[in-house]
């Protein structure tokens, strides 16, 4: 079944302990991004992957980081979590780095930061 | 201003009822548009492209108004299984920038 997958899907977690959160497609896309969610914002974007071994930030990359070692993996990582980036995180893919292709998204973590 | 606006409803109507969102978008760049739709806790899914021409997809037909800048969507004959929130999409270049939503409560 194609689908992107996120590890967690729950997590709550104390400042300043570093965290990663996994994000793997099946689908052979190029592209990949993260996005957090949060009540009357919508979706911004954090970072983005056009292929592997390029990365760019997105609308609000301050506090993560990003890797595209192999094309099916993008895992984000939260060096030093703060309350501020208590939020739901969505990762997604499509084919290409277009847009006009249509973006399948993760089921969503929810990062809670005490 | 944000890039990306929508009426955050919530939009409550009767089952059979036609219902009509608006998007507006900021930057004239804009190459293409989206509409997902997003139940609630869960990952957000593509309902239909926007197409210059317009498009339809069953009861939903999407509507981009280039000189205006705003797409629209209409439900006709809505459904209980419409209730969901509706996000706005709109891709300049590689980054896409996301409406923060519009809610719909279909009812009995």
């Amino acid at each position: 079944e194609a689908q992107v997958t996120q590890n967690p899907r729950y997590l709550i977690t104390v400042t300043g302990k570093k965290l990663t959160v996994t994000c793997s497609q099946n689908m052979n896309h190029e592209y990949m991004s993260w996005y957090r969610q949060d009540p009357g914002l919508g979706l911004r974007q954090i970072y983005y992957s056009m292929n592997v071994e390029v990365t760019d930030k997105g609308d609000v990359p301050e506090g993560y980081k990003v890797s595209r070692k192999e094309k099916r993996n993008f895992p984000l990582i939260l060096e030093s979590p703060s309350p501020n980036q208590t939020s739901l995180y969505f990762c997604a893919s499509r084919l290409g780095s277009g847009g006009y292709y249509e973006q399948y998204f993760g089921p969503g973590t929810r990062l809670t930061v005490t | 201003r944000k890039e990306v606006e929508q009426d955050p409803g919530p939009f409550n109507v009767p089952e059979g009822a036609t219902v009509a969102f608006n998007c507006t978008y900021s930057n004239s760049a804009s190459q293409s548009f989206f509409w997902y739709r997003q139940d609630c806790r869960k990952e957000p899914k593509l309902l239909m492209s926007v197409y210059s021409s317009g498009n339809e997809d069953g009861r939903f037909t999407a509507q981009l108004n280039r000189a205006s800048q705003y797409i629209s969507l209409l439900i006709r004959d809505s459904k209980l299984s419409d209730s969901a929130t509706y996000l706005c999409v709109v891709n300049i270049g590689v980054e896409e920038r996301f409406g923060a939503g519009t809610r719909l409560t279909v009812k009995p």
